[in-house]
């Protein structure tokens, strides 16, 4: 999988958008971006994730360069709740081949009221 | 309700003393895992299973051992527990391998060896 870079933390007024930023420089065609969160220490959770198109549901969007280097994960209305590690990854798409996750150390994103 | 469960959740013991770490699922995946998380160094998969009774190194494998008998349960067994086992370990699934489904992660289990 590609090794993925964040910023270390983040602050965001409570009510904003956050705007969280993820460098993969190194994707190859067949890999997706893929966002999750954890909340102190619990089980990450899963947020939002895409190939070439920019993704929305209803927690977050999920905005992919046309050259796919890079993404930004945006909480539209970030609430206190959303105060958490987010961590970018990628993954390959093949079943049938490489099948390591790494997780990078993510971005601390800290909502501030 | 569809989930990844753990036990135990806390652990404390000591060196050398063989322990198992449960990991079950009840949505017919055929994906699972097991991470790792240490202060300063995110989540470092331990290993993988696509299947049953396929099951591969991740990147920390050193000192543990998996089995995938069933589809369900993915146990990690630690036969010789150190010190610098004493970590943070969770346990996720996705419906099959591949970048196209996302994992579902376990509550976690703090493990401390003494």
């Amino acid at each position: 999988d590609a090794k993925t870079t964040q910023p270390t933390s983040m602050d965001c007024a409570e009510g904003r958008a956050a705007n969280l930023p993820c460098n993969h420089s190194t994707i190859s065609g067949n890999e997706y971006v893929y966002w999750y969160r954890q909340i102190h220490s619990q089980g990450p959770q899963y947020i939002i994730h895409g190939l070439k198109n920019n993704e929305t549901n209803e927690m977050a969007s999920l905005i992919i360069t046309e050259d796919r280097k890079s993404s930004t994960l945006i909480l539209p209305h970030a609430t206190l709740r959303d105060t958490a590690v987010y961590y970018c990854i990628v993954r390959a798409f093949n079943s049938g081949g490489y099948q390591k996750v790494t997780f990078g150390t993510g971005t601390k994103l800290q909502v501030i009221p | 309700e569809a989930q990844v469960t753990q036990n135990p959740r806390y652990l404390i013991t000591v060196t050398g003393k063989k322990l198992t770490v449960t990991c079950s699922q009840n949505m017919n995946h055929e994906y699972m895992s097991w991470y790792r998380q240490d202060p300063g160094l995110g989540l470092r998969q331990i290993y993988y299973s696509m299947n049953v009774e396929v099951t591969d190194k991740g990147d920390v494998p050193e000192g543990y051992k998996v089995s995938r008998k069933e589809k369900r349960n993915f146990p990690l067994i630690l036969e010789s527990p150190s010190p610098n086992q004493t970590s943070l370990y969770f346990c996720a699934s996705s419906l099959k391998a591949g970048g196209a489904y996302e994992q579902f992660f376990g509550p976690g289990t703090r493990l401390t060896v003494l």
